[in-house]
């Protein structure tokens, strides 16, 4: 199976920060990576697929980039809303599999 | 507005068995592939299972393989999985998914504990 690391585990930081969070496979997935936010109690929001491409009506503050086996997100203005915790999960190859999660935290 | 609602969960003793149930609105379910995707209270995500869109195709993840089946009904639109010789290492929240690789939408979870 295809490991997905991410990290940080957590990350503190205020409204309006630009932040970046990073997910790294253990093989080559090229560019076969979604990433999703969960808010508690919720069940995920697919944000980005195929690394970069934006999920139809997601706000454009959300960016992904990468290939091969390391990829970020950014979010380029932290809104209250995004306060929550962000998954990358990787569609090269079955068994598809998640990272552990990145917490944005206050 | 798409709609996932997941139901079934509960409390059920190591070695039952459990049937959940995805009711599936706003989209044309017959269409799309489908997922069950789980969450152990505090970990998370593992896909679990995926169903093709006439349902004559399935695919597990090894740690399911031989105990779960997942199905669908599309004149129902509805989602399936049926739990059998479930394990303490089951307990989580099992979500339904749309898509065939990625997740578009996702329900809101059901919770399955398994214990005695």
């Amino acid at each position: 199976d295809i490991q997905m690391t991410q990290s940080p585990s957590t990350l503190s930081a205020s409204v309006g920060d630009k932040v970046t969070l990073t997910c790294r496979a253990s093989q080559n997935i090229r560019t076969w990576l979604a990433w999703y936010r969960q808010k508690a109690g919720k069940g995920p929001h697919l944000l980005i697929f195929e690394a970069s491409n934006l999920e139809t009506g997601v706000p454009s503050r959300f960016s992904g980039s990468g290939s091969g086996t390391e990829f970020t997100l950014t979010i380029s203005s932290l809104q209250a809303d995004d306060f929550a915790t962000y998954y990358c999960q990787q569609y090269n190859s079955y068994p598809w599999t998640f990272g552990q999660g990145t917490k944005v935290e206050i | 507005e798409v709609r996932l609602v997941e139901s079934g969960g509960g409390l059920v003793q190591p070695g039952g068995s459990l049937r959940l149930s995805c009711g599936a609105s706003g989209f044309t379910f017959s269409d799309y592939e489908m997922n069950w995707v789980r969450q152990a209270p505090g970990k998370g995500l593992e896909w679990i299972a995926n169903i093709t869109s006439s349902g004559f195709i399935t695919l597990y993840a090894e740690s399911v393989k031989g105990r779960f089946t997942i199905s669908r009904d599309n004149a129902k639109n509805s989602l399936f999985l049926q739990m059998n010789s479930l394990r303490a290492e089951d307990t989580a929240t099992y979500f339904c998914a749309s898509g065939t690789a990625y997740f578009h939408n996702w329900g809101q979870g059901t919770l399955v504990t398994v214990s005695s």
